[in-house]
């Protein structure tokens, strides 16, 4: 079945510090997603990438599609202390209209950061 | 105003009983979703319900029954509970060519 492997696992840095994360699929998928999990709470959507090659913002946070669609990166610039949690990769592969197609994720990335 | 909301948060069980975990989201979504996360904190998707219908059905032990009354409800109905089940289990909702808007989990330990 599709795969993600998503790296690294963790990652400790210093508050301020830029933090670059990434996936990659054996197989293509044509809408990218980067979730962030806090303990006790369920993943939130940071970024979604519907085209490949799509570069996307959020404040902080910047997330790529690639150009061959089996991969993606997460960029956090200026790292604090509230980026602290789980961050996972998803990609979906839809058949044709509708959005049916299952949503597979990454293994996560656990973050910490020191003040 | 939780969009996606899930009871109870946590339930602790007896292996051998049966449990059901609710799940209703009011975001007006189409689909909606039970994925299951591991220990390890692996996500993995269980069943999904379009309108009412299954259209997903992952490998999953027939102990576990989805049921949806109507698209804004989809609840998991577990018979049988053994101690593997224990896992947080979480639903999500979507709407088409959108993510995911997942509800805050029920842990659910099995003793």
């Amino acid at each position: 079945g599709q795969q993600l492997n998503q790296s690294p696992q963790s990652m400790f840095i210093q508050e301020g510090e830029d933090v670059s994360m990434n996936c990659t699929s054996s197989s293509i998928f044509n809408t990218w997603l980067w979730y962030k999990q806090d303990p006790g709470e369920g993943p939130v959507l940071l970024i979604a990438l519907y085209k490949a090659g799509e570069l996307t913002s959020n404040g902080r946070l910047t997330a790529q599609f690639g150009i061959t669609r089996k991969d993606s990166f997460l960029n956090i610039s200026a790292s604090i202390p509230s980026d602290v949690g789980i961050y996972f990769c998803a990609g979906q592969f839809n058949r044709g209209s509708g959005n049916t197609g299952k949503l597979i994720f990454g293994q996560g990335t656990t973050l910490q950061v020191k003040p | 105003d939780t969009a996606v909301s899930q009871t109870p948060k946590y339930l602790v069980t007896q292996m051998g009983n049966d449990k059901s975990i609710k799940c209703e989201q009011n975001l007006g979504h189409d689909t909606m979703y039970w994925y299951k996360q591991d220990s390890k904190k692996f996500l993995k998707i269980m069943f999904s319900y379009n309108n009412k219908e299954l259209i997903i059905n992952e490998t999953v032990p027939n102990r576990f029954s989805p049921k949806s009354p109507d698209k804004a409800h989809l609840n998991l109905h577990i018979n049988s509970l053994e101690l593997g089940d224990s896992a947080v289990y979480f639903c999500a909702s979507s709407r088409t060519g959108h993510g995911y808007t997942f509800g805050s989990g029920t842990r659910l330990t099995v003793v």
